[in-house]
């Protein structure tokens, strides 16, 4: 059984800081990563995707992969309180095959102005 | 560009009685995707679509069933209903490659269903 793992939280982080999410995932094989955000009541947005090891930056959020550790990270800095949210890890298994994108349960982020 | 639309958006039904959703996705997506998503659940994969073909299937009865038209809207069906159907039903969109990186998803607003 596939699994992605994310702490449910919630996480307080002070207004200004850097906001750090992790996320773990059990299939080696994985290949496509992504970070979505879900505000209270509302659908999900996506943010984020990586596909390579390393840093992808956009903005104030920077994903991060280490496939050989199996984490997923977000990093939101100068942290708001509009980033207050839901943040839903999502993955995808290997290219080639019809494999289905397995979202972890989420973190909840709150930003303490 | 238009985003993913969902139809309807509030739903209340009985137990025992069917309900079938709708989704149009962004133009030129051909892949959509269904997810259930509850609080004690979180999001589940119910199934998706392409070149209205079945895909993928995720672990749910045969009560929950899907199809996909030749503009690649989408419907999604629930026979039967059962208390724990209770959910918000979201679709997602995406431009997927055959073996290509991108894979990204769009979700619409989503259909908050509520069985009595």
């Amino acid at each position: 059984q596939k699994e992605v793992e994310q702490n449910s939280g919630p996480l307080s982080v002070p207004e200004g800081a850097i906001a750090s999410l992790n996320c773990t995932y059990s299939d080696r094989g994985s290949q496509s990563f992504f970070w979505y955000r879900q505000y209270s009541g509302k659908s999900p947005e996506l943010i984020m995707s990586i596909y390579s090891n390393g840093d992808q930056e956009d903005g104030r959020f920077t994903a991060q992969l280490n496939k050989a550790s199996q984490y997923v990270s977000l990093l939101i800095r100068d942290s708001q309180p509009s980033d207050s949210a839901t943040y839903l890890c999502a993955v995808k298994g290997r290219l080639l095959r019809d494999d289905k994108i397995i979202f972890g349960k989420g973190t909840r982020l709150h930003i303490l102005p | 560009k238009a985003g993913v639309t969902q139809t309807p958006r509030y739903l209340i039904k009985t137990r025992g009685q069917q309900v079938t959703l709708s989704c149009s996705p962004i133009s030129g997506h051909r892949s959509v995707s269904w997810y259930q998503q509850t609080p004690g659940q979180g999001l589940q994969f119910l199934f998706e679509y392409f070149s209205e073909t079945q895909r993928n299937k995720g672990n749910f009865p045969g009560r929950f069933s899907g199809r996909q038209f030749s503009n690649s809207r989408s419907e999604m069906n629930v026979s039967t209903l059962e208390l724990g159907d209770s959910a918000l039903y979201l679709c997602a969109s995406s431009y997927r490659v055959a073996g290509g990186l991108s894979y990204e998803q769009y979700f619409g607003p989503g259909t908050r269903l509520t069985v009595t």
